[in-house]
């Protein structure tokens, strides 16, 4: 089983449409979450980082349950702009650190005119 | 300011050559990290710098992999007798420390390396 885990897409979406990305984890002991976005031939970019309270950035909101060990991405309203992938993170540390990131697959959103 | 750089941007290597991967982070980041992403993959760890210490290089796939950070900034992945399977982009990022709450990693833009 893959240590993250996330929708296989492709998910193809009219503008102004809500989409929702789920993505689940292995190992119960990770420390941080985060959604990272990366254009196409491009770098990963940090989105959001997700806290168990749950946060929104404008448009996005992420959500986090740790018992379930699921991470959540909901994007409203979505732009053109917004087609990317979408990639699920995780860090485990050793020893408390926190440094190495374990990255899904990612999901590929294209939003169409 | 300036971000992490990489180069070269894109490599073509016959199988069996040996590659040299540069990576310039940001000015004053103390860590550094290696992945590598395959074709429709996320990007998996290769390694992990703390100034010039290299803490971490569970994640290099064998032998032929070799990466260093001698002054504590610049890194170079070095990957001899190159195979098919090496094939991938190789990103570098570099954040501020790692102690403490999560400090974003910034990623270079990457080397498209291609064995021939």
């Amino acid at each position: 089983r893959k240590e993250v885990e996330q929708d296989p897409g492709p998910f193809n979406v009219p503008e102004g449409a809500t989409v929702a990305f789920n993505c689940t984890y292995s190992n119960s002991a990770s420390q941080s979450f985060f959604w990272y976005r990366q254009d196409c031939r491009k770098e990963p970019k940090l989105l959001m980082s997700v806290y168990s309270s749950g946060n929104e950035d404008g448009r996005f909101t992420a959500q986090l349950n740790r018992a379930s060990q699921y991470i959540s991405l909901l994007i409203r309203d979505s732009k053109l702009s917004d087609s990317a992938t979408y990639l699920c993170v995780v860090n485990k540390g050793r020893g408390g650190s926190n440094y190495k990131l374990t990255f899904g697959k990612g999901t590929l959103l294209t939003v169409n005119p | 300011g300036a971000g992490v750089s990489q180069s070269p941007r894109y490599k073509v290597a016959k199988r069996g050559q040996d590659v040299a991967l540069r990576c310039d982070p940001i000015s004053g980041h103390v860590s550094l990290f290696w992945y590598q992403q395959a074709l429709g993959q996320g990007p998996e760890f290769l390694t992990y710098f703390q100034n010039e210490a290299q803490l971490d290089k569970s994640g290099l796939p064998s032998d032929r992999f070799f990466a260093e950070r001698p002054e504590g900034s610049v890194s170079t992945l070095k990957i001899q007798r190159t195979q098919q399977e090496d094939s991938a982009v190789y990103l570098c990022a570099s954040s501020l420390e790692t102690s403490g709450s999560h400090n974003e990693q910034f990623f270079g833009p990457g080397t498209r390396l291609t064995v021939l």
